[in-house]
């Protein structure tokens, strides 16, 4: 699976928009960009994916350049509880569809 | 998410002891997932199961075995638990190789 690349950590103010963004350099055609995050002492939670084409759904939406080199995640109105660490996956079909989480995001939403 | 139910949510044991950590979803998924979570390290995956016929070794599961009895329930245990197998637990689901994973919220185990 391809690396990603993320800020360690960002504040962000409640009501406003959270562009979290994710550096995948090396994505090869085959490999979807997946996007979790883990509210502390909670399983991790799925939040939207997407291959080539930008996604939206009821939590956020997914903006991927047209290289596929990175791509952005955009918390439209960030809440209080929108605090939590924000996982960019990349991963291809094989190896079990295992996720291997980096380090993440640690996002930080400030009334 | 209430659709994956991890039991128990914590378990204090002792070292050589059996456990066994249970799983169980409504969602109708037929691949069903257990990892391992310690600090600094992300998740782990330790085994996982397409379908009730099917068991695959992850990376780590050395120590571990696992059961499916059936397509809502994947069980993991540890024959002989040992301190390092100290961790948060977590059990996923998913429909699909390109699938999203749903996950529990995890069983916090601690081996003295």
């Amino acid at each position: 699976d391809a690396k990603t690349t993320q800020p360690t950590s960002m504040d962000c103010a409640e009501g406003r928009a959270a562009n979290l963004p994710c550096n995948h350099s090396t994505i090869s055609g085959n490999e979807y960009v997946y996007w979790y995050r883990q509210i502390h002492s909670q399983g991790p939670q799925y939040i939207i994916h997407g291959l080539k084409n930008n996604e939206t759904n009821e939590m956020a939406s997914l903006i991927i350049t047209e290289d596929r080199k990175s791509s952005t995640l955009i918390l439209p109105h960030a809440t209080l509880r929108d605090t939590a660490v924000y996982y960019c996956i990349v991963r291809v079909k094989a190896a079990g569809n295992k996720l291997t989480f980096g380090g993440g995001t640690r996002v930080l939403v400030k009334p | 998410d209430a659709d994956v139910t991890q039991t128990p949510r914590n378990r204090i044991t002792k070292t050589g002891k059996r456990i066994m950590l249970e799983c169980s979803q409504t969602k109708g998924h037929d691949r069903m997932y257990w990892y391992r979570q310690d600090p600094g390290l992300g998740l782990r995956l330790i085994y996982y199961s397409f379908d009730v016929k099917d068991i695959n070794k992850g990376e780590i599961s050395d120590g571990y075995s696992v059961s499916r009895q059936a397509q809502a329930k994947f069980s993991l245990s540890l024959e002989s638990a040992i301190p390092n197998q100290t961790a948060l637990y977590f059990c996923a689901t998913s429909d699909s190789p390109h699938g999203a994973q749903h996950f529990g919220d995890g069983t916090r185990l601690s081996i003295l």
